[in-house]
């Protein structure tokens, strides 16, 4: 099984950058593409893709959001962070079937 | 406007089933594989199933697999979920996803979830 490890939380400053980290136990990538997707999961919401394949913009996110990554390591960074942006956060590896990560929950300074 | 809406949550009792129903509108059902992802209370999400578009293929985690069983019906625009021997552990709520496969390597995963249903495994 792909097991995905995020911290569980992180404060940062609004108009400041936050950099949400997520690892893998394995290689995530094949034929080019690295199978990372992220999603924002606001309370008493469903979850929201905002990145899918490591760096690509869901539709209708601000460019704001940005991925990165590769292999077993990723980030998601959120720049400038915004009041809205509180949220828990997760990745999610489709690899090798589906799995997600813990979740980051976001907080404001 | 895609929407999934989600039904057949309910309180049932440890070791008996219960079947959900998720209706698609909005999209080509037959063009996208769908999923089922589960969040118990205040923990975080878990995935419990998937289905390929013509129903052909099922994935399930060692965690359901054998109790639960992922299935469409593409006339109906209709997805499903049959869970059997439910346990405790299995309260959760339970969201409808669907997933686009560009080609055999591109996808956009989970890009739609409904509002989800909650399934609550008492006695």
């Amino acid at each position: 099984d792909i097991v995905l490890t995020q911290s569980p939380a992180l404060a940062v400053s609004l108009g400041q950058r936050a950099t949400i980290s997520c690892k893998t136990n394995q290689n995530v990538d094949y034929y080019g593409n690295s199978y990372m997707h992220w999603y924002q999961q606001k309370p008493g919401q469903q979850p929201k893709l905002l990145i899918y394949l490591a760096s690509n913009l869901a539709s209708g996110i601000p460019a704001r959001f940005s991925g990165r990554g590769s292999g077993t390591d990723f980030t998601l960074t959120i720049d400038p962070v915004e009041a809205d942006d509180t949220a828990t956060y997760y990745c999610q590896q489709s690899r090798n079937l589906w799995t997600f990560g813990g979740g980051t929950k976001l907080e404001l300074k | 406007e895609v929407q999934l809406v989600e039904t057949g949550g309910g309180l049932v009792q440890p070791g008996r089933s219960l079947k959900l129903s998720c209706v698609a509108s909005g999209f080509t059902f037959n063009n996208y594989w769908m999923s089922w992802t589960r969040q118990a209370p205040g923990k975080g999400l878990e995935w419990v199933a998937s289905i390929t578009n013509s129903g052909g293929s099922t994935y399930y985690p060692d965690s359901v697999k054998g109790r639960f069983t992922i299935s469409r019906d593409n006339a109906q625009n209709t997805l499903y979920l049959q869970m059997n021997s439910l346990r405790s552990e299995d309260t959760a709520t339970y969201y409808c996803t669907r997933e686009e496969r560009i080609t055999m390597m591109v996808l956009i995963p989970f890009d739609y979830w409904g509002q989800g249903v909650m399934v609550t495994v008492s006695s």
